[in-house]
């Protein structure tokens, strides 16, 4: 089946520093991806959706300018957290969506982002 | 390595009946579980959890129940009604940790 693979799995930074998060689709192109973040035992959090080609859609309240998405291409897409802080310690999650099909999603396995 | 299992792709049910989704998982470290809706082209909607903790969860028309010891957990809707049709995911965490998803259902309500 679809496979979607994030790069890292897990990071540790100093604050203020930036970490980059890679979402991969490896056998199918993605016209779409989703970024997440999970907060402890509650939903999932959408905060952009990610067309490659054109800029991302950031949901209310996710600051475009602290995370920063980037679809370069129909496989790949990435998630840059820009001086990071501890509140921004979570767990970030991305999907994909396959090329010409609309409700079929593959999850990432997650990148662990603790802040120090 | 797939941790949470949904082994059922799809799944037809008339409207007024119930509807009867699958989830079966590995580890049984899990601590909460989860069940998220999504429609085409959106991102999925959170829609009800429970804690390993319980075995059974209710709000509304949907019921979670939790078998532990088969590792096996359902989502029932009922009565169905054709808006409830959209990919179903489960998901799965433990220790507040990373969340595992299934590959989800596709469920259909025929009017």
């Amino acid at each position: 089946g679809a496979v979607v693979s994030q790069h890292p799995s897990w990071v540790i930074c100093k604050s203020g520093t930036s970490v980059k998060i890679e979402c991969r689709s490896l056998d199918f192109q993605a016209t779409t991806m989703f970024w997440y973040r999970q907060f402890p035992k509650q939903s999932l959090m959408l905060m952009a959706t990610s067309n490659e080609g054109s800029k991302a859609t950031y949901e209310q309240g996710v600051e475009k300018d602290k995370f920063l998405i980037n679809h370069a291409s129909l496989t790949l897409s990435t998630l840059t957290v820009t001086s990071a802080h501890p509140e921004d310690s979570s767990f970030y999650i991305c999907s994909a969506l396959g090329v010409g099909v609309t409700d079929t999603q593959y999850f990432g396995p997650g990148t662990r982002l603790t802040v120090l | 390595d797939q941790q949470v299992k949904q082994n059922s792709p799809s799944l037809s049910v008339q409207e007024g009946r119930i509807s009867i989704l699958n989830c079966d998982y590995t580890n049984s470290m899990f601590d909460y579980f989860l069940w998220y809706k999504k429609y085409p082209a959106e991102g999925p909607t959170f829609l009800i959890s429970i804690s390993s903790i319980k075995d059974k969860n209710e709000d509304g028309r949907f019921t979670v129940f939790l078998n532990k010891s088969a590792k096996h957990l359902s989502l029932h809707i009922v009565p169905s009604q054709p808006g409830d049709s959209a990919v179903y995911f489960c998901a799965a965490t433990y220790n507040n940790n990373d969340m595992r998803f299934g590959a989800g259902t596709r469920l259909t309500v025929k009017p």
